[in-house]
């Protein structure tokens, strides 16, 4: 069973950066084509989608944060990383971590797996 | 960006009953729409991949449907462990994208 576990400071300063880990237990982060992803939700409000991140280093990143945002990933400690630079007020939320894949022969790509998301706060 | 629009916000019902949520996209997505389902301090959970396809796991009494811009999902006979938020997520372009999410409350 595929488990993952965020961890990092729940308590960030305005314009400093946001740094957040992405433990992956149960299979080797490296195994199959998977992406693995980043996701937050400010209190109230819907999901979003921040970004993901293959085993290769390969990237993808939402627009809307693509100049702040940078994901990497560690095969050998199989875990995966979010900074999330020069952060205001509208950056809290819950941040999650979450496993993508592809279904029905690479058609349909899904968050399969989740952690249970840490909350982060910025405030001075 | 796809936007999706789900309704209702917020629903109450009761055990047994049957619910159906809606998730509206702004341009057609052909059937690229999953769901979710979340709860206060746990992983979310992916409940229906394209549109219409069940996750392994997933109670039978959980069905998705649709395709282009309408999506549905339907729980019938809603459990006890059913009261939940529900969320959509398009996949069909980067960025990827949710609706604001439906609560489903007990009544």
């Amino acid at each position: 069973q595929v488990q993952l576990r965020e961890s990092g400071p729940g308590l960030v300063k305005p314009s400093q950066t946001l740094s957040l880990s992405c433990t992956v237990s149960g299979d080797p982060l490296s195994s199959g084509s998977y992406y693995w992803n980043w996701i937050r939700q400010p209190a109230g409000m819907g999901l979003e989608w921040i970004g993901r991140v293959h085993h290769s280093g390969g990237t993808d990143y939402n627009p809307s944060l693509k100049s702040r945002v940078s994901l990497s990933v560690d095969t050998t400690k199989n875990k995966f990383s979010l900074e999330l630079s020069d952060v205001t007020a509208a950056d809290t939320a819950m941040y999650y971590c979450a496993r993508g894949d592809y279904y029905a022969s690479g058609s349909y790509y899904a968050f399969d797996y989740w952690g249970q998301g840490i909350l982060v706060t910025v405030s001075s | 960006d796809v936007q999706l629009t789900q309704s209702p916000s917020s629903l109450s019902a009761s055990v047994g009953d049957r619910v159906t949520i809606t998730c509206r996209a702004s341009q057609t997505i052909n059937t690229f729409l999953n769901w979710y389902q979340g709860k206060p301090g746990k992983a979310p959970k992916l409940l229906v991949y394209g549109a219409s396809t069940l996750q392994s796991g997933i109670p039978a009494r959980f069905s998705g449907s649709g395709s282009g811009t309408d999506f549905t999902l339907t729980i019938s006979n809603l459990q006890p462990e059913d009261f939940a938020v529900y969320s959509c997520q398009q996949s069909y372009n980067i960025p990827y994208t949710f609706g604001q999410g439906t609560t489903v409350e007990i009544k």
